[in-house]
């Protein structure tokens, strides 16, 4: 089975620094990675995801995630954190077992003033 | 399309009482998922269905749950008899079937049960 862990549940930046979230994966066959974001009160909405093919892979709202191999990683990135990111991230993996996203625990993002 | 429509949004129930949480998924999909959130367990998955057939329901906790998708428009989950400890978010989801396809979700119906 496939599964995510998120390091990290809650991450605080100050408005224009980087954002970084991260997540590594355990999987025995090349997996699909996901990247959701949940605002409060809100179902989750796809941010980006890695099938196959380039490993930078570029999503909505300026961010982005490099799927890196050899580090079993899928870090969500972005240059510069808007107080509109303040939300909850999931890193996800298709579950080629039970044929369904498991997610990661989560991580809390706060963007200070 | 409107997206994953759930139904109610909000509900309070009283321990022992019959809930029903109701989904309609994004038309043309053909997978739909049943996932619960809490503080303690994050999400998780209790049942999907493939062409209304239920695949895998190995994350429904209790026999007190059950899941039914009657047709490709319409999926309820039902508690009977709801406990306190199923307080939760309830989220619906639908994809179209296969490895690698998103799944849309709906905003959840948050149920309270006292």
């Amino acid at each position: 089975a496939q599964s995510v862990t998120q390091l990290g549940s809650h991450v605080s930046v100050s408005e224009g620094a980087l954002v970084l979230l991260r997540c590594n994966y355990s999987s025995s066959v090349p997996p699909y990675l996901f990247w959701y974001v949940q605002y409060p009160n809100q179902g989750l909405q796809l941010l980006l995801k890695y099938t196959t093919g380039a490993t930078l892979v570029k999503g909505i709202n300026g961010f982005e995630a490099e799927f890196k191999k050899s580090e079993t990683s899928f870090h969500l990135t972005k240059p510069s954190a808007h107080m509109s990111d303040a939300a909850e991230y999931f890193c996800a993996v298709w579950d080629t077992g039970r044929r369904a996203l498991t997610f990661g625990s989560g991580t809390r993002l706060q963007v200070q003033p | 399309d409107a997206g994953v429509i759930q139904s109610p949004r909000h509900e309070v129930t009283e321990m022992g009482q019959e809930v029903t949480l109701r989904c309609k998924p994004i038309s043309g999909h053909n997978s739909l998922f049943w996932y619960r959130q809490t503080m303690m367990r994050g999400l998780e998955l209790l049942i999907y269905f493939n062409n209304n057939v239920p695949i895998d329901d190995s994350g429904m906790p209790e026999d007190r749950f059950s899941a039914k998708m009657p047709n490709a428009s319409f999926s309820t989950l039902k508690i009977q008899p709801s406990e306190p400890r199923d307080s939760a978010v309830y989220f619906c989801a639908s994809s179209l079937k296969g490895q690698g396809t998103e799944a849309f979700f709906g905003q959840g119906t948050r149920l309270t049960v006292v």
